[in-house]
């Protein structure tokens, strides 16, 4: 069983819209979870990556959030531009093992003029 | 990421033939990965390095093996490939940042591979 889901599975939004993503995990013992954003065709590329005590962490119009206790965390996409459509991969690492990600399965985002 | 490279990029083959994907970096990093990614699914790891001397099985070695050639470079090889090896391989480096106890990945573009 996946140990890291994320929702939306895909969606739309119109450009300059926001829109947040989810992600729950089951990870545990938690060492630090990351978003990477995934072009069509590419590989993914690192957004943000929180530790235990970090509940938030910004990369431009990028603002990831995370609460620990409930396991939780959403990635905000702030005023949304065509170059934002590709896919959001939450990954969770676990333990003292900080090589081993479990990944989630990805929200397709979709930005249309 | 330029940085970290794969060949080749788009590969169609047969059922039962060997081939190798290949990986190479110009980052430095001491570690070095190979994941699957199928559709629906999350990445999966194949296989991990560490260093030169160090090779790992992930969760879904099987029918996968690998060789460090060198720091920069880490190469994947399916002996006898099946129609369900068919998926998207990536390659990925990092470095540990002590400090932190995290190490960000870097991908490369990924090898399409199709097994008739």
């Amino acid at each position: 069983k996946n140990q890291v889901e994320q929702s939306p599975q895909s969606l739309i939004i119109l450009e300059g819209k926001n829109c947040t993503l989810q992600c729950n995990y089951t990870v545990s013992p938690f060492s630090n979870l990351r978003w990477y954003k995934q072009d069509t065709g590419r590989g993914p590329v690192s957004l943000t990556i929180m530790t235990f005590s970090e509940n938030t962490k910004s990369n431009g119009r990028y603002t990831a959030t995370l609460d620990a206790d409930t396991k939780q965390s959403s990635l905000h996409i702030t005023a949304s531009q065509l170059s934002d459509s590709a896919s959001y991969i939450c990954v969770v690492s676990g333990g003292a093992n900080d090589y081993k990600l479990s990944f989630g399965a990805g929200t397709t985002v979709t930005v249309r003029a | 990421d330029a940085d970290v490279t794969q060949t080749p990029r788009n590969r169609i083959t047969k059922t039962g033939k060997r081939i190798m994907l290949e990986c190479s970096q110009t980052k430095g990093h001491d570690r070095m990965y190979w994941y699957r990614q199928d559709p629906g699914l999350g990445l999966r790891l194949i296989y991990y390095s560490f260093d030169v001397k160090d090779i790992n099985k992930g969760e879904i070695s099987d029918g996968y093996s690998v060789s460090r050639q060198a720091q920069a470079k880490f190469s994947l090889s399916l002996e006898s490939a099946i129609p369900n090896q068919t998926a998207l391989y990536f390659c990925a480096t990092s470095q540990l940042n002590r400090g932190r106890r995290t190490d960000t990945q870097y991908f490369g573009p990924g090898t399409r591979l199709t097994v008739l």
